[in-house]
């Protein structure tokens, strides 16, 4: 199984600045690399996959680079709707798994 | 508008069954994987299982296998969770999702609580 581990585990951060969120995995997963947003309350929304690209509707503040094990998710001027909890997940091999998340706080 | 709605989830005594469903509209269900996928009360995100478009393409997570048994109805646009067995570890948020084959989670539903309690 492949182990995704998420740093930091909090991060406070200001409205206006920017956010950079980190995913490793225990092997490659190639490019096969998800981030997903999740606010109190509410289920979960896919932000990038493909580790870089943005799924419908997810505005271009929000962006995501790296391949192998290396991962970073980055959130430039940051929003008050984008404070939340970040997952990455990979789906390069089987089962898929999660990392513990981020949260993001102002 | 992609909708995914669960369902079926509830209270249930250590060592019982439930069954879970989760009805699809707004894609083209036989184009893509389905998933379930849970969250423990102020835990984290774990995948349980997928279905693939075909039926006979099924994984499970190591902590369900043998317990859990994922199916799909194409004709009716809809995801079934049968879980047997269940441990008080099972309760959690489950989230049904969609996926293309070899893909990302794209769209979820609003999720079903099961808790497993005496």
């Amino acid at each position: 199984e492949i182990v995704m581990t998420q740093s930091p585990a909090t991060l406070s951060v200001s409205p206006g600045e920017r956010a950079t969120l980190s995913c490793r995995a225990s092997q490659s997963v190639s490019s096969n690399l998800a981030w997903y947003q999740q606010k109190p309350g509410q289920a979960p929304r896919l932000l990038i996959y493909g580790a870089s690209t943005r799924a419908t509707d997810i505005p271009a503040r929000f962006s995501g680079s790296g391949s192998g094990t290396e991962f970073t998710l980055t959130i430039n001027s940051l929003q008050s709707e984008d404070f939340a909890v970040y997952y990455c997940q990979q789906y390069n091999s089987w089962p898929r798994t999660f990392g513990q998340g981020t949260k993001l706080e102002i | 508008e992609v909708q995914l709605v669960e369902s079926g989830g509830g209270l249930v005594k250590p060592g019982g069954s439930l069954r879970l469903s989760c009805a699809a509209s707004g894609f083209t269900f036989t184009s893509y994987s389905m998933n379930w996928v849970r969250q423990a009360p102020g835990k984290g995100l774990e995948w349980v299982s997928i279905i693939g478009i075909d039926t006979k393409t099924i994984y499970y997570a190591d902590s369900v296998k043998g317990r859990f048994t994922i199916s799909r109805d194409n004709a009716g646009n809809s995801l079934y969770l049968q879980m047997n067995s269940l441990r008080a570890e099972d309760t959690a948020m489950y989230y049904c999702a969609n996926s293309l084959p070899g893909a990302s989670l794209d769209s979820w539903g609003q999720g079903t609580l099961v808790t497993v309690s005496s």
